[in-house]
């Protein structure tokens, strides 16, 4: 069974803090996503990955970062997070269809 | 003109229902597809794959109609636990591969 683990379901923070977001897969997958998802816009895709070191923006990466240091962990960085950052966050890892992860919902203040 | 479209919805149905979900897209190269389902406050789950064949798994039934670029999900016989958000996936190659786009999701209420 695929597993997909994020660091944490729940998370609040200040504005102009840097939030780090953790992903981790244990199925050696070499694809990764991260996506957020808000009501009546659906999932909307960050960054992706498809290697190690590897990323790639998606359609909405502005005022978001990551990192791809090894291949079971995927990282979505907020340098400075802002209140139209609040949203749940969902990683998935990809081979054939994506397996997401439980979410972190994000509540910036 | 958004690249997957759905039935906006919601679908409040009784159970025992049969209930039809649509879903087009618009790149013709698209690959692959797939159905979700999302329940309230978690991660979207696989539901199905779609084949060009038409595919079922059960009361599921999936179609594909590459001509018309659109793509079914058929539930007989629903049961309440069949409440969800139902998600249309293709995954459209572009030059890293593969992009998979969502549609917004249909939900659907199977009422008793």
């Amino acid at each position: 069974d695929v597993k997909v683990t994020q660091s944490s379901r729940y998370l609040v923070k200040r504005t102009g803090e840097k939030v780090f977001l953790e992903c981790v897969q244990d199925m050696d997958h070499e694809n990764m996503f991260w996506y957020r998802q808000d009501p009546g816009l659906g999932l909307r895709l960050i960054y992706f990955s498809y290697d190690v070191k590897m990323k790639e923006k998606g359609d909405i990466p502005e005022g978001y970062s990551v990192s791809r240091e090894k291949k079971e962990r995927f990282s979505l960085i907020l340098e400075s997070a802002s209140t139209n950052q609040t949203s749940m966050y969902l990683c998935a890892s990809q081979l054939g269809e994506q397996y997401f992860g439980p979410g972190t919902r994000l509540t910036v203040t | 003109r958004k690249e997957v479209e759905q039935d906006p919805g919601p679908f409040n149905v009784p159970e025992g229902a049969t209930v039809a979900f649509n879903c087009t897209y618009s790149n013709s190269a698209s690959q692959s597809f797939f159905w979700y389902r999302q329940d309230c406050r978690k991660e979207p789950k696989l539901l199905m794959s779609v084949y060009s064949s038409g595919n079922e798994d059960g009361r599921f039934t999936a179609q594909l109609n590459r001509a018309s670029q659109y793509i079914s999900l058929l539930i007989r016989d629903s049961k309440l636990s069949d409440s969800a958000t139902y998600l249309c996936v293709v995954n459209m190659r572009d030059n890293y591969g593969q992009n998979f786009v969502f549609g917004p999701g249909t939900r659907l209420s199977v009422l008793p």
